[in-house]
């Protein structure tokens, strides 16, 4: 079955440490999607790729960084650079054409 | 900039009853697209429903419904027939154009609980 696989699904990082959370999409979609959420709240982008070797910023991208090597994967990096990481981390994917997005299950980050 | 804004962060409904989320949004735009995400506690994403503007006919999905004013910049989410599978966090989101880069703008979002 095609959709979008995100790895680890929960992920402990130590102060001072980088981490690298996985996105794996088998479905042929272009454009691909991170997005941070915080408890009781919306959605966040943080880095977005519309095609190989490119990536635009979002919102909230100081303290991450993306890179989009081959069409089907978006792996995100959380520097030590990012104050409050503690969050839960979705990343997703799209085709044109005003449909929505798939999104993977989520990886949870916590800082130790 | 695109805003999307749900001002019911809390809402419930009794089992088998019909309940209304409300959204609105805010753009310059005339070409985009509307859509009702549903997050239940495996946090997974849902696409619920999905509306065009240029389309006047709200969108329907079994019990689920839209009602899509577009002068009034206003999509609100209808529940009928609620079930205890409904609870969870209910998101509207807003989409521009054709592009497949185009991002996904989303409201802060409707904690909805069904009640037995």
């Amino acid at each position: 079955d095609g959709g979008i696989t995100q790895s680890p699904k929960y992920l402990f990082r130590k102060e001072g440490q980088n981490v690298t959370l996985s996105c794996e999409q088998n479905l042929n979609h272009d454009a691909m999607y991170w997005y941070r959420q915080d408890p009781g709240q919306g959605l966040r982008l943080i880095y977005y790729s519309q095609i190989v070797n490119d990536f635009q910023k979002g919102d909230i991208a100081e303290g991450y960084s993306v890179s989009r090597e081959k069409k089907e994967s978006f792996p995100l990096t959380v520097t030590s650079a990012q104050k409050n990481p503690t969050a839960f981390y979705l990343c997703a994917s799209s085709i044109p054409q005003g449909y929505g997005y798939t999104f993977g299950s989520g990886t949870r980050l916590t800082v130790v | 900039a695109q805003t999307v804004t749900q001002s019911q962060p809390e809402m419930s409904v009794q089992e088998a009853e019909t309940v209304t989320l409300s959204c609105t949004y805010d753009t310059s735009e005339n070409n985009y697209y509307l859509f009702w995400y549903k997050q239940p506690p495996s946090r997974q994403m849902i696409l619920v429903i999905r509306q065009e503007a240029y389309k006047q006919q709200n969108a329907t999905e079994n019990r689920f419904s839209v009602n899509f004013q577009k002068a009034a910049k206003s999509f609100s989410l209808k529940i009928s027939d609620s079930q205890l599978g409904d609870t969870a966090m209910y998101f509207c989101a807003f989409r521009v154009g054709e592009t497949s880069g185009s991002r996904l703008t989303f409201g802060e979002g409707t904690q909805l609980t069904v009640n037995p």
